[in-house]
């Protein structure tokens, strides 16, 4: 398996922008996890699904940010509009109940401008 | 107070010593996880723990559930192992709060 796998790698936007990242999961693996990482704030969990369903999603900011898991097979984290503040690196990870090892995606790196 | 604090933050080494990192949380936990960031920003799980202790290749990580303390060892250190250590801990319903990492340095 190739691992998990997310897009884009790197995306720059502006203020006020829709920005949407991908992923997808291991495949076979029953949770998915969306977290943010920046500086100030370090590594938190935004939400996370079990079997395509949202369990969790006490830790998504605002209004402005929603996530889908349509299939076991892919997951979108969308920030509309975005902002500045927005700015960090967003991992994807899944992991299968029985085991719980986290493995997580290379990250996407956003700049809201 | 964080949930979830390691020590120390930043730590630097000479190649070959050995190393180790603490981590304490205030939450109950269903298991401790330790991963590993590289420079280039990618994230690998190391270990997951929930009692004892566990081993892989130089690696050791121990647990004191009663304590609340989780300790990851590093032996015979190596300029490779450079990179940021962070400790989770995973309470009810999968969800992991994470400690503010170890930025580990080990000079040739």
């Amino acid at each position: 398996d190739a691992g998990v796998i997310q897009s884009p790698r790197h995306e720059v936007t502006e203020m006020g922008q829709e920005v949407t990242l991908r992923c997808k999961p291991i495949s076979g693996h029953d949770y998915l996890f969306w977290y943010r990482q920046t500086m100030m704030r370090g590594l938190e969990l935004l939400i996370y699904f079990n079997n395509n369903v949202p369990i969790d999603d006490s830790g998504m900011p605002e209004d402005r940010f929603s996530a889908k898991m349509p299939n076991a097979s892919f997951s979108t984290l969308k920030i509309q509009p975005s902002e500045p503040r927005d700015s960090a690196v967003y991992f994807c990870a899944s992991s299968f109940m029985n085991t719980g090892e986290l493995f997580f995606g290379e990250g996407s790196r956003l700049t809201v401008l | 107070k964080n949930e979830v604090e390691q020590s120390p933050q930043n730590l630097t080494a000479q190649e070959g010593e050995f190393i180790t990192i603490n981590c304490s949380y205030s939450v109950g936990i269903s298991a401790l996880h330790w991963l590993q960031q590289h420079p280039g920003g990618g994230i690998v799980s190391l270990f997951m723990l929930s009692s004892g202790k566990k081993k892989h290749g130089r690696l050791i990580a121990t647990i004191n559930i009663q304590e609340k303390h989780s300790s990851l060892h590093i032996t015979a250190s190596h300029p490779r192992d450079s990179a940021v250590y962070i400790c989770a801990a995973e309470t009810s319903g999968s969800r992991l709060t994470f400690g503010e990492g170890t930025q580990l340095t080990v000079n040739p």
